[in-house]
């Protein structure tokens, strides 16, 4: 069972708006740390999509957007397109745990 | 560019000790950053299993701590990992990778290929 909890599975159609939630507690998100997220195709390295909740890495197109409040964060992705199906995560850090924390991972289908 | 890439035995015993190496380049390890292995067991989520400072500070997954070490290797610009009395359990892809700082926690950015380690007899 992940600290983070999300979505096991979210889907949408192309061009649409999806999100995708991470929810912690108040020994993680809700403690103030910082969350990332992670786009996970099948047989390649996980890529960096967003860091320090918000923060885009330069060649991550701007479709892709992060918001943190309270004890939650979320992906957003708009114009969503067919190879943007993947899994997502998040990462932050528990301070009950000491260590560096995922989420269980989204699987994101692109109808 | 720096880039990262694993290597180690694809095959474990049961019981035996898992050990990869991380090597690095672009960058010197020496000069900073955290360094970072994580792994994903097929059909599941990525799990944080430790890190090390460039220093030589480690930091470990609590539910592995009893059974992880990681090193580095500045002389070879390469960090490692070993596992001891691994199961079946510890079959997954292993993943190293560059941890960046921000104001409250560390990010997995970039990272290596992967490598799948299974353990069997």
């Amino acid at each position: 069972q992940s600290v983070l909890t999300q979505p096991p599975s979210v889907s949408g159609a192309p061009g649409q708006r999806v999100t995708i939630s991470c929810t912690g507690s108040s020994s993680n998100i809700g403690a103030g740390y910082d969350v990332h997220w992670y786009q996970h195709l099948p047989g390649t390295a996980p890529k960096l999509l967003i860091y320090g909740n918000s923060n885009r890495p330069s060649g991550v197109p701007d479709r892709f957007s992060g918001s943190k409040s309270g004890t939650s964060a979320s992906l957003a992705i708009t114009g969503l397109q067919a190879e943007d199906e993947a899994d997502y995560y998040c990462q932050s850090y528990d301070s009950r745990l000491s260590g560096r924390v995922f989420g269980g991972g989204t699987k994101l289908t692109v109808l | 560019q720096v880039q990262l890439q694993e290597s180690g035995p694809g095959l474990v015993k049961p019981s035996e000790t898992l050990s990869l190496t991380c090597a690095v380049s672009g960058y010197s390890i020496s000069s900073g950053y955290y360094w970072g292995w994580i792994r994903q067991p097929p059909g599941r989520g990525l799990e944080w299993i430790g890190s090390i400072y460039h220093s030589g500070s480690t930091y470990y997954n609590p539910s592995l701590k009893s059974r992880v070490t990681i090193s580095v290797d500045t002389s070879k610009n390469q960090f490692s990992l070993k596992l001891s009395s691994v199961t079946a359990a510890d079959t997954a892809v292993y993943y190293c990778a560059r941890e960046g700082v921000g104001a409250t926690t560390t990010w997995f950015d970039p990272w290596g290929q992967g490598t799948l380690v299974t353990v069997s007899s």
